[in-house]
Formats: C-alpha cells, structure tokens, sequence
C-alpha cells in the first residue's frame, strides 16, 4: 500500500504564474488536508476535503488559493498569481479513521 | 482542541532513552493525546496515540498521568536517525476528521 504520494516535490514559479499541486490519498482513504510550512516555521492547517466537499477551508487565505479532491483523481491545492510570500513547503495527509499519514510535501519557490 | 505545552529542545546520547515531555492541563474527557515527529524537511510521521491507558508500539511508549494533565513520549533506545521536531496534539478522535493544530513541538538532537 503505497503512502500519500505528492507531485512535483520541488516547483519553482515565477511571480504572477498558477502553481498546481497533486496529492494522491493512501488507498482507501477519502479524506484529504492540506498544510502549509514557511520556512523556519511550523505546520499550519489550511483546508480539509472529502470526495468533491470542502468541509472545512478556515485555514485558506481567501483569494488566488483554492482546492479540490475531485470524485476520480488526486487532489489539488491551485495558487494562483503565485507571490515570494507563497514559497513554502505544502504537506497533504489522507486519513482512514483516527490518525493522518503525511505525504513528503511539494517544496515551492516562486522567483 | 486543548492547548498543549512543550520544552523547545532537547539533548539524548545515542542509545539511551529520549523522555519527552507534555502538559496539556485543560484537556477534555474526550480528547486524545497525539504525538508526531518531523524528521528534517520531510512529512511529519505518526509516532503514538492515547486516551488515557499508557500505550506502546514499535515506534515508542506513552504514558499519560492519572489525572491526564500530562504526558511523556518514550523512545527507548535513541538513535541518531531520532533526531527531529516531534509535536504532542490534543484532539478529539472523530471518526475520519483529523484536523491537527501543530505547535513549535520539542527539537530532540541525539547525539554519538
């Protein structure tokens, strides 16, 4: 059984481009979160998904970021208008029941 | 979720135990104690969970004080590979929502 799979672990963008980032859930798992870890700092919640809900988003910033966990294939986490304050390690995890299993983040840099 | 309380840092020599403390003092009937550990800008990993009963398993030991105001996160024999961020998290265990509210957790460094 393979773990949560993440992709691409390094992605680098310019200012003002869209960065895409893919987690693929453990199988059998249907809930997805979605971290975020600035550089020297700890993990912050951002958004919690199961198949095509958002359940709960209070950790989003409220513009250019949104997620999806759509009914077939991994989810994403979309950055739009990507800024050098978005550079930032993104960490999923997928959970069947009462722990979470971390993916080993999408590390991006936006120059 | 309860608020927990974590020493910053720690020191282990390799091969001894790594006792890592945690108080959670307003923490509720219905909420479990979680540990998770990040080893150097990888994911964070699942160490241990417990309600009130110590626990164990291959990783390492809980032991959660009577009154649960506290708890030690036990690995018994540290190696270097050991060394990381390990965070203790108080939450409610619903079934599927594991929603986790990191703190700045403890750096063990074990060293030779």
């Amino acid at each position: 059984n393979a773990g949560v799979m993440q992709n691409p672990r390094h992605l680098v963008r310019r200012r003002g481009q869209e960065a895409r980032l893919r987690c693929s859930p453990m199988k059998g798992h249907s809930h997805v979160y979605w971290y975020r870890q600035l550089p020297e700092e700890g993990l912050k919640f951002m958004v919690y998904l199961q198949k095509e809900n958002i359940i709960d988003e209070s950790g989003m910033p409220k513009e250019r970021f949104s997620a999806e966990f759509p009914k077939e294939g991994p989810s994403i986490l979309r950055i739009q208008q990507v800024v050098r304050g978005d550079s930032a390690a993104y960490f999923c995890a997928s959970s069947p029941s009462t722990e979470a299993f971390f993916g080993q983040g999408t590390r991006l840099t936006v120059v | 979720d309860a608020k927990t309380t974590q020493p910053p840092s720690m020191d282990c020599a390799e091969g001894r135990a790594a006792n890592l403390p945690c108080n959670h003092s307003t923490i509720s009937g219905n909420e479990y104690v979680y540990w998770y550990r990040q080893i150097h800008s990888q994911g964070p990993q699942y160490i241990i969970h417990g309600l009130k009963n110590n626990e164990t398993n291959e990783m390492a030991s809980l032991i959660i004080t009577e009154d649960r105001k506290s708890s030690t996160l036990i690995l018994p024999h540290a190696t270097l590979r050991d060394t990381a961020v390990y965070y203790c998290i108080v939450r409610v265990a619903t079934g599927g929502y594991n929603k986790l509210i990191f703190g700045a957790g403890t750096r063990l460094a074990v060293h030779p």
